[in-house]
């Protein structure tokens, strides 16, 4: 079946920006991760989705970032004001239950001019 | 508390040869512990994983050692090949979140 897709794979903006990032996880996994690697760095949690519980929100940035989940499926992570510090690539992953295997997408590169 | 430290950042083998990978954790709560294999370009995508209450995994090629009381887990790929040669990552959950390493980029010459 098909995994994990985000779209765009690239996107170039301008500081000041606001960028949409966008995330499709295997069909039927409740459980949806978004995280931010920047260039040869680790995979840094930003934020989490479990079904219908409120999502963890813990790793975000800065109050620029937020995201949401739309009938438990697709996801858009928004970053406002975009900062050339958010130059990184965006990876989404989801899994079928909590702390189980969690499938990764391709990720959105963006850079911030 | 909730650091992976992942060592060594780069490593270069030698194609047959041994890669030996480690990590260490604090949080004594950690009960899961994935490694991750990822390729230029692409998202990372899970290789092994061990849970502590077993001290070893083997699959194939690919055997973590998982010691508890040091608190300390490696990733060994025996019979190193070319195609291995990615960026690898370690983690570790709690709760219902995945805490990484920061990553060791293999590089396997032949």
């Amino acid at each position: 079946g098909a995994g994990v897709s985000q779209s765009p794979s690239n996107k170039v903006t301008e500081k000041g920006k606001d960028v949409e990032l966008r995330c499709d996880p295997i069909s039927g996994h409740t459980a949806l991760y978004w995280y931010r690697q920047s260039l040869g760095q680790g995979l840094e949690f930003l934020i989490y989705f479990q079904g219908n519980s409120a999502p963890d929100k813990s790793g975000l940035p800065s109050d620029r970032f937020s995201a949401e989940r739309t009938g438990g499926s697709v996801s858009t992570l928004t970053i406002q004001r975009t900062q050339q510090e958010d130059s990184a690539v965006y990876l989404c992953a989801s899994s079928n239950r909590q702390v189980d295997t969690q499938y990764f997408g391709p990720g959105t590169r963006l850079t911030v001019l | 508390q909730q650091q992976v430290k992942q060592s060594p950042q780069s490593l270069i083998v030698q194609k047959g040869g041994i890669s030996i990978i480690n990590c260490a954790y604090e949080n004594t709560a950690f009960d899961y512990f994935p490694w991750y294999q990822q390729f230029p370009g692409k998202g990372p995508a899970l290789l092994i994983a061990i849970r502590p209450d077993v001290s070893e995994k083997k699959e194939g090629r690919f055997t973590i050692s998982f010691n508890k009381s040091a608190k300390q887990f490696s990733l060994h790929i025996m019979d190193s090949q070319p195609g291995d040669s990615a960026t690898y990552f370690c983690a570790a959950s709690w709760t219902d979140k995945l805490i990484f390493g920061t990553g060791t980029r293999l590089q396997v010459f032949p």
